[in-house]
């Protein structure tokens, strides 16, 4: 079967750094999504991984390994407004997203 | 503001009622898609459109319906309601299927 495997909570500092690992099977790989959902609002992209590496994008950054079936998210100076769940997708071989069940980050001050 | 509007944002319904979420899209994107999200599982794709015309199963589609008669819409009906189908249920398109998705804001549905 398909499995996408994310934390279910992490709790967090303002202004430190935090890493969420995506650990997933698929059948099929073609392309790893990191979206970010505040409480009672819709998922919102955040990055695109289709090849091994890292991609960054400001204060976020989002890691893949395809052999290793592994993504992480890097969140750095972090802000309470950070504070959401994450969400991981694989996209499979029918171009259908699979979904894991987020992880909630918890930002204190 | 171009987005994707759903419709309506929360319904109470009697079981065995039917019932007909509505989204609409301006952005002209060839894939629609919708998913309901239940606490402790990830987003899970009930019926997905790649194009105007067309319409496929996703993971659980079972009570659900939904046709795609234009670009702009695509109508999730449920027709004849069930407790377990309490849930929020979000409406997404893309430019294609390589694209990412974006969400519209959610319907919060409860069937009692």
């Amino acid at each position: 079967g398909q499995n996408i495997d994310q934390p279910t909570e992490m709790t967090a500092t303002e202004g430190a750094i935090v890493q969420i690992n995506c650990t997933y099977q698929t059948s099929g790989f073609n392309g790893l999504f990191w979206y970010q959902q505040h409480a009672g609002e819709a998922p919102t992209f955040l990055s695109y991984n289709v090849l091994d590496g890292l991609e960054e994008k400001g204060r976020f950054s989002s890691f893949l390994s395809r052999s290793k079936g592994y993504s992480y998210l890097l969140l750095k100076e972090l802000q309470m407004k950070d504070s959401a769940s994450y969400l991981c997708a694989v996209r499979d071989s029918n171009y259908q997203l699979i979904w894991g069940a987020g992880t909630k980050l918890i930002i204190k001050p | 503001i171009a987005g994707i509007t759903q419709a309506p944002t929360s319904q109470i319904l009697a079981a065995g009622r039917r019932m007909t979420l509505r989204c609409t899209q301006d952005m002209r994107h060839n894939a629609m898609y919708w998913y309901r999200q239940d606490l402790g599982l990830g987003l899970r794709l009930i019926h997905y459109s790649n194009t105007a015309g067309t319409t496929g199963k996703g993971e659980v589609p079972d009570g659900y319906s939904v046709s795609r008669a234009n670009t702009d819409d695509f109508p999730l009906t449920l027709a004849s309601a069930v407790p377990s189908q309490t849930s929020v249920y979000f409406c997404a398109s893309s430019e294609s299927v390589n694209q990412p998705q974006h969400f519209g804001d959610g319907t919060r549905l409860s069937i009692l």
